[in-house]
């Protein structure tokens, strides 16, 4: 089966300063994708990042950007000059045919 | 830009009862998906389609039914309710690339069913 996993079911950071969620993953499929998705407590889930498994550099969307290590099976986000609105649970998900697989997500707390 | 509906937002049923969920893809996407999130869990997988057929199966149960129509908006059947159906179940869509692959799954904001 296809897994995805979060080792940090909390993490904090203050505000302006950079955070990093880490994430790994185990698939048999040799062309896949990962993304991050933010849940926060409306519970909408938006689309924060998405990284194609065949492209080495990594994906950046402004101040959130990956580091993926395609061996290790690992895709981490980071988060620079942290926000208050940044608060929120993370996923991490990959793909898996035509479903989304997730972690159990990390909670992000960001503090004044 | 024009995002996943889904409607109703909240529903209120009986155990044993039967709801059905709606869900508007973004235009011109071509594929939508169905995932169940409980409380405190992770999105689960339930069900996709791919210009109105099947495409993938997760965790759904037999007591679930789902199609996609002509104006690939889906409908989710839910019948003789549990109270652990109680969750968010959440519509996504995307476009399905000729060679298979999906783009990225945008999602709704999510109908919050509560079963009595």
């Amino acid at each position: 089966a296809q897994t995805v996993t979060q080792s940090q079911p909390e993490m904090s950071v203050q505000e302006a300063e950079t955070v990093t969620l880490s994430c790994t993953y185990d698939t048999s499929e040799s062309d896949y994708y990962l993304f991050w998705y933010k849940q926060p407590p409306s519970r909408q889930m938006i689309l924060v990042i998405r990284q194609e498994a065949y492209k080495q550099q990594n994906a950046t969307e402004n101040r959130f950007s990956v580091n993926f290590q395609k061996a290790a099976k690992s895709f981490s986000l980071k988060i620079s000059d942290s926000q208050l609105g940044d608060a929120a649970m993370y996923f991490c998900a990959s793909t898996s045919g035509y479903a989304l697989n997730f972690g159990k997500g990390t909670s992000l707390l960001v503090t004044p | 830009a024009a995002g996943v509906i889904q409607s109703p937002r909240h529903l209120i049923k009986e155990k044993r009862e039967t709801a059905t969920l709606k869900c508007y893809p973004i235009p011109r996407h071509d594929t939508v998906y169905w995932y169940q999130q409980g409380p405190g869990q992770d999105p689960q997988f339930l069900i996709s389609f791919y210009e109105k057929m099947q495409s993938d199966k997760g965790s759904i149960p037999d007591r679930f039914s789902a199609q996609q129509f002509s104006d690939y908006h889906s409908e989710l059947n839910m019948s003789s309710l549990e109270l652990g159906d109680s969750a968010l179940y959440f519509c996504a869509s995307s476009l399905t690339w000729s060679g298979g692959a999906t783009d990225t799954q945008y999602f709704g904001p999510g109908t919050r069913l509560t079963v009595l």
